[in-house]
């Protein structure tokens, strides 16, 4: 089973950031971060990764705690294109031929 | 940017029957994946492919299965005997080594009547 706890579902304005909390309390040491998403009933889309550090791409931005407990996903300026199922997946080592776990993840509905 | 596709987009099939789901990966990226998605559910993992090889799969993946590689590009899905309970969106994924990340095809819709 997924190794996260995300909340079901959250609304955001247009144009305004969306902040994505994930709980990861049992990562271990070489467990990456992952962030995927699903617009509709789309395959699901790479968004980030990161191990301890903070990472950005022209995505998002991935914030971990400093006891890797936990993460935030930040869209900086949601879009009603970013409406969609957001996952955070917890994965072993850097090896990325391990499949994807899914969990429920968050419905995150942008709002006009 | 490079895509994964998948054909048929939706198919429609009688119980009993054999379907054959097509992926065309991405070249050069030789990891490739099956997930499905029962309505209304997770995505859930099926199987893993490397080197015209199963490398992992999962408890769903029974007998009724089956992956291959018949002409070196495109990657299938035999489900043998479906039953109602294979309908599902059927996803492929490649891998790409240089930026570990997995990139998903649109899916095929499998309606078994």
């Amino acid at each position: 089973d997924a190794k996260t706890t995300q909340p079901p579902s959250m609304d955001c304005a247009e144009g305004r950031a969306a902040n994505l909390p994930c709980n990861h309390s049992t990562i271990s040491g070489n467990e990456y971060v992952y962030w995927y998403r699903q617009i509709h009933s789309q395959g699901p889309q790479y968004i980030i990764h990161g191990l301890k550090n903070n990472e950005t791409n022209e995505m998002a931005s991935l914030i971990i705690t400093e006891d890797r407990k936990s993460s935030t996903l930040i869209l900086p300026h949601a879009t009603l294109r970013d409406t969609a199922v957001y996952y955070c997946i917890v994965r072993g080592g850097y090896s990325g031929n391990t499949p994807l776990v899914f969990g429920k993840g968050t419905r995150l509905s942008v709002i006009a | 940017e490079p895509e994964v596709t998948q054909t048929p987009s939706h198919q429609v099939t009688q119980m009993g029957q054999e379907v054959i789901l097509r992926c065309v990966p991405i070249s050069n990226h030789l990891y490739f994946y099956w997930y499905r998605q029962i309505l209304g559910q997770k995505v859930e993992f099926l199987v893993s492919f490397y080197n015209n090889e199963i490398s992992e799969k999962s408890e769903i993946f029974d007998d009724q299965f089956s992956v291959e590689r018949p002409d070196g590009s495109n990657f299938t899905l035999k489900i043998r005997s479906t039953k109602l309970e294979d309908s599902a969106m059927y996803f492929c994924a490649n891998l790409d080594w240089k930026i570990n990340e997995q990139f998903f095809g649109p899916g095929t819709r499998l309606t078994v009547l």
